[in-house]
């Protein structure tokens, strides 16, 4: 059964560092998105991307954030310059059609531990 | 803002046992919700998806119900066996703004105990 891929599995970086997520979603979605679960809260959404470009962010989604899909297959966020806070675990998901009538599928996850 | 809770918070019962997990969201323009399962340090695992017009979806063992009205939703296990402890999160879409995002609630831990 296809599935959503994730590298790395863990990300250990330095404050002030720069990271990039990669993703691989599931091969005919066509919408992308970027979920993050700080230890012992909610899930929140970051982003969707669609046609190749953002459709919706979050508060959480300013300037240090960045998403890109480089090629037919991969999907990347990008942290510019990482915090403490941005410790977490980053999800990424893919949905055949829009989000308002289709199953959101959800990678393994990386988990993104900065000191 | 779309809240979506679910109390309690963990759960632990006997194998073999029916239950009901709850969900409430204090918005009701929702266009779908669906329940996940998470596994220690893993991802989601979709289970069940409801559209706003649904009042149930079934899959095997587990039922889900959508109360859109009154901002529920219950997911119902028949049967529960050790393999289904994780925590199980639901998830609305809101049918305002560009409608692609998921608001969790913080999901029940369930423990079946064999």
């Amino acid at each position: 059964e296809p599935e959503v891929t994730q590298t790395p599995s863990h990300q250990v970086t330095q404050m002030g560092q720069e990271v990039i997520l990669r993703c691989v979603p599931i091969s005919n979605h066509l919408y992308f998105y970027w979920y993050r679960q700080i230890l012992g809260q909610k899930v929140e959404f970051l982003v969707s991307f669609y046609n190749n470009e953002i459709s919706e962010k979050s508060e959480i989604f300013d300037d240090q954030f960045s998403v890109e899909r480089p090629d037919g297959s991969n999907f990347t966020l990008k942290i510019r310059s990482t915090k403490l806070e941005d410790s977490a675990m980053y999800f990424c998901a893919s949905s055949e059609d829009r989000a308002s009538t289709d199953t959101q599928y959800f990678g393994p996850g990386t988990r993104l531990t900065v000191l | 803002k779309q809240e979506v809770t679910q109390i309690p918070a963990a759960l632990s019962v006997p194998e073999g046992e029916n239950l009901v997990l709850n969900c409430s969201f204090t918005d009701s323009a929702i266009y779908n919700l669906q329940w996940f399962r998470q596994d220690p340090g893993k991802g989601l695992t979709s289970l069940l998806l409801i559209q706003s017009s649904q009042r149930e979806q079934t899959s095997g063992r587990l039922n889900a119900s959508l109360d859109k009205s009154s901002g529920r939703s219950t997911l119902y296990i028949a049967a529960s066996q050790p393999g289904d402890s994780a925590t199980y999160l639901c998830a609305v879409i809101p049918s305002t703004g560009a409608n692609s995002k998921l608001t969790f609630g913080k999901g029940i831990t369930l423990s079946v105990r064999p």
